[in-house]
């Protein structure tokens, strides 16, 4: 079946680095994705991994996929109060034009 | 440049009166379409997407319904709202291929049921 799971909530201060973690279910997903939703609004494509890469960077953002594990993470260095937001981790099941979504993390960045 | 609309953005209504959110996107063609819901504290759950036109797939059997009148248009609709219809609805967009590789989301629609 098709399941994305994130943990609910994460608090880090200013400065320091954020990991947010994701675990997925479909092997078949091609592309693996991080989005953010600021508040009371859509959601926006942060960044995305092919499911043959182990890892990805993009300025402060660093995707690692863990193919065996079905684990996803974000990192994000140097973290700012304008990071505050929910991110989502999703999928991309094969054969499927689904986007599925996980629960979303609350970050909040502490000055 | 592509561009998604999605109205209204708040609403209220009472309990057992019909719904109808719109959704359209301009400068693409063919698009995959899609209606999530995010309720308060959970997380965003896909409701229908849609490959074409009169295409729909359901993915959770409830109180609501999906239609595709034109390319371009997605509707959310429901005859008779629940409370637990509120929720904040969003409409998305990502183009036709084999793989999904992004989708662009409307501004949402806050919907309370009361």
């Amino acid at each position: 079946g098709e399941d994305v799971e994130q943990s609910l909530f994460l608090s880090v201060r200013e400065g320091d680095s954020s990991v947010i973690n994701c675990t997925y279910t479909d092997s078949s997903s091609t592309y693996l994705y991080w989005y953010k939703q600021e508040p009371g609004a859509g959601l926006q494509l942060l960044t995305y991994i092919f499911s043959n890469m182990d890892m990805k960077q993009d300025q402060r953002l660093t995707v690692l996929l863990n193919k065996k594990d079905k684990h996803l993470s974000l990192r994000i260095a140097d973290t700012q109060t304008g990071d505050s937001a929910i991110y989502f981790c999703a999928e991309s099941p094969r054969s499927s034009y689904k986007l599925i979504f996980g629960s979303g993390t609350r970050l909040l960045v502490r000055p | 440049s592509q561009t998604i609309h999605q109205w209204p953005a708040t609403l209220v209504q009472p309990v057992g009166s019909p719904l109808s959110l719109e959704c359209t996107v301009e400068g693409t063609s063919n698009p995959n379409l899609y209606w999530y819901r995010q309720a308060a504290g959970r997380g965003l759950q896909l409701l229908f997407y849609s490959v074409g036109i009169g295409q729909i797939s359901s993915e959770v059997p409830q109180n609501l319904s999906a239609s595709r009148p034109q390319d371009r248009q997605f509707i959310l609709s429901s005859k008779k709202l629940l409370l637990s219809d509120s929720g904040f609805y969003l409409c998305a967009w990502s183009a036709t291929a084999p793989v999904v590789t992004e989708a662009f989301f409307g501004q949402g629609t806050r919907l309370t049921v009361v």
